[in-house]
């Protein structure tokens, strides 16, 4: 099984909706972070918990992470039509490379 | 706001054919990345680079492949013979620091999509 594997795989809601994303992870870690894909396009970088944090907020993001359970979640609160898009958590272990998740696909609706 | 650029954006090769990808990282940044994704599957780390050489390499990254910093501001990767394989998003990324126990964030560029014929 892989390191990073995203729940689920993909989500439909409607505008004004939360939108949660899971992460699962195999090795201990330094950090997780997130990132957002738009079809076809770049990775931009959300946010980002280190391994001793437990919750993190950014806007309308709220990341998690448990290191006994070896998972994170993402929390989009009311979602808007721009949010749809992949998302992919990415964790950083003892080296400088970045193992990305499979990433969920969000779709939301107006 | 800075930010990690890459070019081309798109790029169409035949196989057998050498390409070179570029990328200029944010200027204050030490460390450079390589990932790549192929169309439908996830992003997967390629190469790290720092202080003029590699620190780290993937099983990808075979002897087809290799990266430079001609200069004080590009990176770039060079695919010697392309394969129909090598088909996909190259995303270049740049960090302030990338060693052991770092807690930076990797900045990712827009990314090159290069298609083998």
């Amino acid at each position: 099984s892989q390191q990073g594997e995203e729940d689920p795989q993909a989500l439909s809601i409607q505008e004004g909706e939360n939108a949660t994303m899971n992460c699962s992870y195999k090795t201990s870690i330094n950090n997780l972070q997130w990132y957002r894909q738009n079809s076809g396009r770049g990775l931009v970088h959300l946010i980002l918990i280190r391994s001793n944090e437990r919750e993190k907020h950014s806007g309308r993001l709220r990341v998690t992470l448990d290191t006994s359970k070896k998972s994170s979640s993402l929390l989009i609160t009311a979602s808007r039509a721009a949010d749809t898009a992949s998302y992919f958590c990415a964790t950083l272990l003892n080296t400088d490379k970045l193992i990305f998740g499979t990433g969920t696909r969000l779709q939301v609706f107006p | 706001e800075p930010e990690v650029t890459q070019t081309p954006s798109h790029q169409v090769t035949q196989m057998g054919q050498e390409v070179i990808l570029r990328c200029v990282p944010i200027s204050n940044h030490l460390y450079f990345y390589w990932y790549r994704q192929i169309l439908g599957q996830k992003v997967e780390f390629l190469v790290s680079f720092y202080n003029n050489e590699i620190s780290e390499k993937s099983e990808i990254f075979d002897d087809q492949f290799s990266v430079e910093r001609p200069d004080g501001s590009n990176f770039t990767l060079k695919i010697r013979s392309t394969k129909l394989e090598d088909s996909a998003m190259y995303f270049c990324a740049s960090s302030e620091d990338g060693t052991s126990g770092t807690l930076w964030e990797q900045y990712f560029g827009p990314g090159t999509r290069l298609t083998v014929t």
